[in-house]
């Protein structure tokens, strides 16, 4: 079991650009979220699929973001035209479902965004 | 209204010593599950703890013991001779049945620093 996982760590960016970070979650782990994190609060949702299907979308999801699963394996979170205001900590978190212990998310190391 | 409640913004303490982190949380559902998380300097949060609502024993794991009341809504979490190691931002999250359990709201966050 290797974790999850999240490339790049870090990102740099001007404003206006676009960027798309990855995540590789525990293996047959069928949920799949997104989060954002900003200084000195708590991750916030964002987004989560079961296998390829994105079940729901917080509304701090602007039409600028896009997620998707394709394969219900990786998931990619893109952010088009990027503010400073998405400067964040993106961060992915997986989860089994159907077994014991299932309500627990397992995260990644997260994506730092810095938006110049 | 904030669904998890971390008051303590930061905790200092001395190596030995035993710290416990406060947790209030609200919820109008029946059926949920509490966490602990632990995000140190790098990042990645890592799960520490989970309790449903219809189990109230509180347990000891190591060097970690939890409290969970109904009563008051509380999930307060300590940490028994705290070490260095220990310093890292501690987050207390709330998962709901009503939202499938699809969705972790965390608390601020408690920076805990450990000084030798």
């Amino acid at each position: 079991d290797t974790g999850v996982s999240q490339n790049p760590r870090h990102k740099i960016t001007k404003r206006g650009q676009n960027v798309t970070f990855r995540c590789d979650p525990i293996s047959e782990h069928n949920r799949l979220y997104w989060y954002r994190q900003t200084l000195g609060q708590g991750p916030e949702f964002l987004t989560y699929f079961q296998n390829e299907a994105q079940l729901e979308k917080s509304r701090l999801l602007s039409d600028r973001f896009s997620a998707e699963r394709p394969k219900g394996s990786f998931s990619t979170l893109e952010i088009q035209r990027t503010e400073q205001g998405d400067s964040a900590m993106y961060l992915c978190a997986s989860r089994p479902t159907g077994q014991k212990n299932q309500e627990t998310q397992y995260f990644g190391p997260g994506t730092r965004l810095l938006v110049l | 209204a904030q669904k998890v409640t971390q008051a303590q913004t930061e905790i200092s303490v001395v190596e030995k010593e035993d710290v416990t982190l406060d947790c209030v949380y609200e919820t109008r559902d029946t059926t949920y599950y509490l966490f602990w998380y632990k995000q140190p300097p790098s990042g990645e949060l890592v799960f520490l703890i989970r309790r449903n609502s219809f189990d109230e024993q509180n347990e000891i794991s190591g060097r970690y013991s939890w409290n969970f009341q109904k009563s008051t809504s509380s999930f307060n979490f300590t940490i028994t001779a705290s070490q260095v190691v220990d310093s890292a931002v501690y987050f207390c999250a709330l998962s709901e049945r009503d939202s499938g359990y699809s969705t972790l709201t965390f608390g601020k966050g408690t920076m805990l620093l450990v000084s030798p």
